[in-house]
Order: structure tokens, then sequence, then C-alpha cells
């Protein structure tokens, strides 16, 4: 079974600033996939990056990066020039792919504050 | 383009009473379908998927059910709820028989009295 691990339950970053949330993996797999989902105070669930494994090159969305090493099995999310909106709970989440259906495994999530 | 529409949003219910919540998704086909829970301050968690009509996969065992009556349409179930029940449920869906991550409704949220 797969297991994901955020250790930081909260952070703080100013306006403009940039802050990287960290999250680390254990899987026996080979192939797979990860995320980073956004939960802010509305509750919804959105996607902000995904990452395949068998892919080197870190993905990047606008101001959303990650830092993806797949040996130390280690997958952190920068945000860079943090906005008021950036505020809510990140979760990090793996995918197994079954042929069938995805499976995502989420870690506990990282609540983000972005301050003034 | 894709949407998905969980319903209700808010839900207080007494203990012992039956639950239903829906999800359902428009503008595709054969998605395959998630129920997920999210207690206070934690991740989520799977109970149940479905990858076609009538075919449910269980997760965790509990006191819930699913079902998947049709293609697009996925029914969270109780007939006798717990304290324990209380919670974020939020419903997903993914493209069938491929990788792409899965997207999520608003949620539902339910509180046992």
């Amino acid at each position: 079974a797969q297991t994901v691990t955020q250790s930081q339950p909260e952070m703080s970053v100013q306006e403009a600033e940039t802050v990287t949330l960290s999250c680390t993996y254990d899987t026996s797999e080979n192939n797979y996939y990860l995320f980073w989902y956004k939960q802010p105070p509305s509750r919804q669930m959105i996607l902000v990056i995904r990452q395949e494994a068998y892919k080197q090159q870190n993905a990047t969305e606008n101001r959303f990066s990650v830092n993806f090493q797949k040996a130390a099995k280690s997958f952190s999310l920068k945000i860079s020039d943090s906005q008021l909106g950036d505020t809510a709970m990140y979760f990090c989440a793996f995918m197994s792919y079954t042929g069938t259906a995805s499976k995502l495994t989420f870690g506990t999530g990282t609540r983000l504050q972005v301050t003034l | 383009s894709q949407t998905i529409h969980q319903w209700p949003a808010t839900l207080v219910q007494p203990v012992g009473s039956p639950l239903s919540l829906e999800c359902t998704v428009e503008g595709t086909s054969n998605p395959n379908l998630y129920w997920y829970r999210q207690a206070a301050g934690r991740g989520l968690q799977l109970l149940f998927y479905s990858v076609g009509i009538g075919q449910i996969s269980s997760e965790v065992p509990q006191n819930l059910s699913a079902s998947r009556p049709q293609d697009r349409q996925f029914i969270l179930s109780s007939k006798k709820l717990l304290l324990s029940d209380s919670g974020f449920y939020l419903c997903a869906w993914s493209p069938g028989i491929s990788n792409q991550p899965q997207h999520f409704g608003d949620g539902t949220r339910l509180s046992i009295l």
C-alpha cells in the first residue's frame, strides 16, 4: 500500500514571497502519478499540478512548480509570488493506475496562510 | 466541458436515520466515479469507486454503501447513520480507462446529531 506524508501541518507566507510545501511518499510501484490539490475555505478540491513519474522534467503551471525527486520519493510544491487567494489547504496525492480505475492516496494536508 | 454536481451541500441527520447523497456527471460517458470522506482536519479517504453501471468496489468496511444505477450517477447510502459517519463527503470523476486526474464536486457536509 502507498503512503503519502506531509510533515508541515501549517505554513505561513507573506504576499509576493515564495513558499515550498513538502511531500514524501512510499511505494513499490515504478509507474505512478503525483498531484497537488488545493482546497480553499469553500471546500472544493481543485487540481493544481500533476507529475508523471516517468518524466524527469519537473512540472510547472504558472506560479506553481514542483521538485520531483523520484529516488528520494519526494514531491514538493513551490508557490512563487504568493497571492492572498492561495490561502488554502494543500494536499499531496499519489495515484496508482490499475488499468481500470485510478486510485488516489492523499496526505493529511498543509494549511497555507498568505498574509499581507 | 464536463461538470460534476453533488447534493445536498449540507445535511443534518439524527443518529439511526437513513442517508442518500447523490452525484451526477455531465459532458462525458463511461466515467470512473469515486466517493471520498474527509474527517475534520484530515486528508481524504477513498470509500468507493465504480468503473461502470452496477460495478462498485469498496475500499474500507463501514456503515455505508454505494450504487451506480446509471452511467453518470453515483449514490452514497446508509440504512442507519452513526455518529462516526459525520464528515465532509466528496464525489469525484475521472475519464474511464485512463490515467487522468480526478475532478471533484463541491462536497456535502454531513452532521449527525
